[in-house]
């Protein structure tokens, strides 16, 4: 069965930055790209990007150029995505997400979020 | 970047109604638009892929249709277990990925 494990809920003041962790457990972790996706408290659902887990290669929309890492631990089947410079408006749920079929780009199965408030 | 509208914003429906909610995408997406449901407090799931391909384990109540620009997600019988808020997603490649701001269905 496959699942996203992902690490616990985040409080951080603005300025600073959060690493998500996301383990992957039940499938081959260099066979999907792994995405990030997330919702602030009641709106919609934002594509952070994605990272391919058998080159490191990551793409992700311009909004987020120079402020999203992603990267990964084929070791333990990790993925991590690391957010820069928070603001309030970075206050989310974040999802790491997994492509349903290999290199698909729609998504399944999902993360069960990671909560990061970002408050002074 | 690819803007995908969904209309309408939210929809209040009766149990036993035939409901559709529509995406439109900015660009040709060809079939590549998924839908998936969120129920509140919950981890959104996918339904659909491919515009009209039923995920497993989804209901065939649910349908969809459409390509190039304009997609549909139709239930062709409302349950009450359908009261959740629907997201359209593009997925051409990945300039387009992008969600629709999602439509709210209630009972």
């Amino acid at each position: 069965q496959v699942q996203l494990v992902q690490s616990g809920a985040e409080v951080k003041k603005p300025g600073a930055s959060v690493k998500v962790s996301c383990k992957t457990l039940g499938y081959t972790f260099t066979g999907y790209y792994m995405h990030w996706v997330r919702q602030a408290p009641g709106q919609g659902l934002e594509w952070l990007g994605r990272i391919n887990p058998n080159t490191s290669n990551a793409d992700w929309p311009q909004k987020f150029q120079g402020r999203v890492t992603m990267t990964l631990d084929t070791s333990t089947s990790t993925a991590y995505m690391e957010l820069t410079r928070l603001t309030s408006d970075d206050t989310a749920v974040y999802y790491c997400v997994r492509d349903a079929v290999k290199w698909g780009n729609w998504f399944d199965p999902w993360g069960q979020g990671t909560l990061v408030t970002v408050s002074s | 970047d690819i803007q995908m509208t969904q209309s309408p914003a939210s929809l209040s429906a009766s149990v036993g109604d035939r409901v559709t909610i529509t995406c439109r995408a900015s660009q040709d997406t060809g079939y590549s638009v998924a839908w998936y449901q969120q129920k509140p407090g919950e981890v959104p799931r996918l339904v659909m892929h491919y515009a009209s391909s039923l995920q497993r384990g989804v209901p065939s109540r649910f349908s969809g249709s459409g390509s190039g620009t304009d997609f549909t997600l139709t239930i062709s019988s409302l349950e009450p277990e359908d009261v959740a808020t629907y997201y359209c997603q593009s997925y051409v490649n990945a300039r387009s990925i992008a969600f629709g701001q999602g439509t709210r269905l209630e009972i």
